[in-house]
Parts: C-alpha cells; sequence; structure tokens
C-alpha cells in the first residue's frame, strides 16, 4: 500500500531564503507526483505535476524534481516571501491506481 | 473563470439529521472527487466519478453516498451523520483522472454535534 510521508510537518525561515521540500512515498510504481499549496480556509492548489518519466519541472521561482527509484521528490522554492506561507501537500499517482495519495503536508513559514 | 464552488462552506447540525454538501464545476471535466481532510492524516479519498452515472468508493466511503447524474455536479450526501464526520470536505475535478491535474473546491467545513 502506497505511503506518502512529508518531512518536517513544520518549517519556518527567514524571508530571501532558498528552502527544499521533501516528500517519500514507499511504492516506486508511479504514474506522476503533484506539488499543491493550501492557504488557510481555502483549497488547494495545483502547482507542479511531475510525470514519472520527468526529472523536474519548473514554474518561476519553484523547482520539483522525482527520483523514482528512491522515491522521493523535492520542492525547491528559491529567494522566499512571506506570501509564499501556506502548507505544501504531495501527492502521488500510482500505475495502476485511480487515486491520488496525499501527504500530510509541510506547513511552511517565511517571516519578514 | 474556470472553478470547483462547494456549498455550504461552513456547516454545524446535529447526529442524524441528513445533508448535502454541493459540488459543481465549470470545466467540463470528466473526473470529480471528494476528500476529507484531518489533523495528521491528511486528505483521504472518499469517493470519485469518472463519468456520468460512474462512481466508485476511495478509501473512506462509510457513511458517504455520491451520485453523478449531470457531468458538471457531484453532491456528497450524509445520510446520517455522525460526530467522527466532524471534517473538512473538499471536492476536486480533472480533465480525465487523477492523471491530470486537478482543480480543488474550496472546502466545506462540517461539524456534527
Amino acid at each position: 500500500k502506497q505511503e506518502v510521508t512529508q518531512i518536517p510537518a513544520a518549517l519556518s525561515v527567514p524571508e530571501g531564503e532558498n528552502l527544499v521540500l521533501n516528500c517519500s512515498f514507499t511504492d516506486s510504481a508511479i504514474y506522476n507526483l503533484q506539488w499543491f499549496r493550501q492557504d488557510p480556509g481555502k483549497g488547494l492548489t495545483s502547482l507542479l505535476l511531475i510525470q514519472s518519466s520527468q526529472r523536474e519541472q519548473t514554474s518561476g521561482r519553484l523547482n520539483a524534481s522525482l527520483d523514482k527509484s528512491s522515491g522521493r521528490s523535492t520542492l525547491y522554492i528559491a529567494a522566499s516571501q512571506p506570501g509564499d506561507s501556506a502548507t505544501y501537500l504531495c501527492a502521488v499517482k500510482g500505475d495502476s491506481s485511480y487515486k491520488l495519495i496525499f501527504g500530510s503536508g509541510t506547513r511552511l513559514l517565511v517571516r519578514p | 473563470e474556470a472553478q470547483v464552488t462547494q456549498n455550504p462552506r461552513y456547516l454545524i447540525t446535529v447526529t442524524g439529521k441528513k445533508l448535502t454538501v454541493t459540488c459543481s464545476q465549470n470545466m467540463n471535466h470528466e473526473y470529480m472527487s471528494w476528500y476529507r481532510q484531518d489533523p495528521g492524516l491528511g486528505l483521504r479519498q472518499i469517493y470519485y466519478s469518472m463519468n456520468v452515472e460512474v462512481t466508485d468508493k476511495g478509501d473512506v466511503p462509510e457513511g458517504y453516498k455520491v451520485s453523478r447524474k449531470e457531468k458538471r455536479n457531484f453532491p456528497l450526501i450524509l445520510e446520517s451523520p455522525s460526530p467522527n464526520q466532524t471534517s473538512l470536505y473538499f471536492c476536486a475535478s480533472s480533465y480525465m483522472g487523477a492523471s491530470y491535474e486537478q482543480y480543488f473546491g474550496p472546502g466545506t467545513r462540517l461539524t456534527v454535534t
């Protein structure tokens, strides 16, 4: 059974710092992996979607990497800003599954 | 504007009183799903639908019902709510399944007393 873990559960950094959020999964037979952002009281917003054949995806200051064989993905945020404060979740879709399995998220606080 | 809407956004109810949470999307998506989010447990899928009249159970379907009579709507029904169904509920949709980018609604915070 696929399990998705995100460590740490919370992270506080000063503005301007580059940071990395981690996501690990137990079953490497995945179809894709998605990173989401969740703001308090709001729904999830899709940030990046990486197919299993890809190594990374970039959008602005965000870069997500995927290493299927080791069961790991990272979300790199460059030059963090207070507006980046949110909870970041990763989710994987298995090769033979119709479902997304979510991690519990990392709550990020970027201090001015 | 492309969006997924849910109603109501907040609901406080009592044990056993039937309720429906509506979900609607305007993107002509085939796939819709319902999740609940609980502290420490992350998002767990309740039900999903690949198309009109096609629904299937997710990981935590007990105590919930769904229907998909129209492509745009996917209501979540709690026939006899219990306190353990107190949670934050999200509806999501995508073009054709979990392989595609997911669009989430704003969430419905449900409290059952």
